[in-house]
């Protein structure tokens, strides 16, 4: 079974602060993908990682950057945190697209307060 | 640009009756796929629809794609409380890894 884990289920921090997201995954997936969720608006998509070191913006990269160093980590970072960046993250990965197939798998989610 | 809109996006519908929650996306695309979120959980994939034509089943859900009419229907047949959540279709973005969500179907299914 593929196994996607986020660091933290639950997170508060303060305005301003650095944040870092991390996302690990264990079956060899090229894709990963970060989405923000709100009530509402459905999942969109932050940033994606294609391969190692590689990265892609996604619908709303404002605020928000990504680290892929190792194939099974991905990282979001927050880089001055604000509360209109409260909200449920959930991480996914993808294989390479067997017969043109991008099934996503999805970690736990992470929920972050900006206070 | 690929939208990807569902309705309805609240239903509630009582145990035993049958219902379809619609998903229509606006470009062309093969690839259609229905996740699943209980609440305060994360998304499950419950169905990857890879063709015009094609037709999922499991228990008491129904998926199919019309990839002509860019339209996908999740059928429910006979409710049960179990099948309460969010359910969310996503459509692939021009062949690329990306996928596009409809905002979601929240189901209630009551006794």
């Amino acid at each position: 079974d593929v196994k996607v884990t986020q660091s933290s289920r639950y997170l508060v921090k303060r305005t301003g602060e650095k944040v870092f997201l991390e996302c690990v995954q264990d079956m060899d997936h090229e894709n990963m993908f970060w989405y923000r969720q709100d009530p509402g608006l459905g999942l969109r998509l932050i940033y994606f990682s294609y391969d190692v070191k590689m990265k892609e913006k996604g619908d709303i990269p404002e605020g928000y950057s990504v680290s892929r160093e190792k194939k099974e980590r991905f990282s979001l970072i927050l880089e001055s945190a604000s509360t209109n960046q409260t909200s449920m993250y959930l991480c996914a990965s993808s294989p390479p697209g067997l017969a043109g197939v991008y099934e996503q798998y999805f970690g736990p989610g992470t929920r972050l307060t900006v206070t | 640009e690929l939208k990807v809109e569902q309705n309805p996006l609240f239903l509630s519908m009582q145990e035993g009756k049958n219902y379809t929650i619609y998903c229509n996306y606006s470009t062309t695309s093969d690839r259609l796929y229905w996740y699943r979120q209980d609440p305060g959980k994360s998304l499950e994939s419950l169905f990857v629809l890879l063709s015009n034509g094609a037709v999922k089943q499991e228990g008491r859900l129904m998926a199919s794609l019309d990839t002509k009419a860019r339209l996908s229907t999740l059928h429910i047949t006979a409710a049960v409380h179990d099948l309460s959540a969010t359910y969310f279709c996503a459509v692939e973005q021009g062949g690329s890894e990306k996928l596009v969500f409809g905002k979601g179907t929240k189901l209630t299914v009551n006794p």
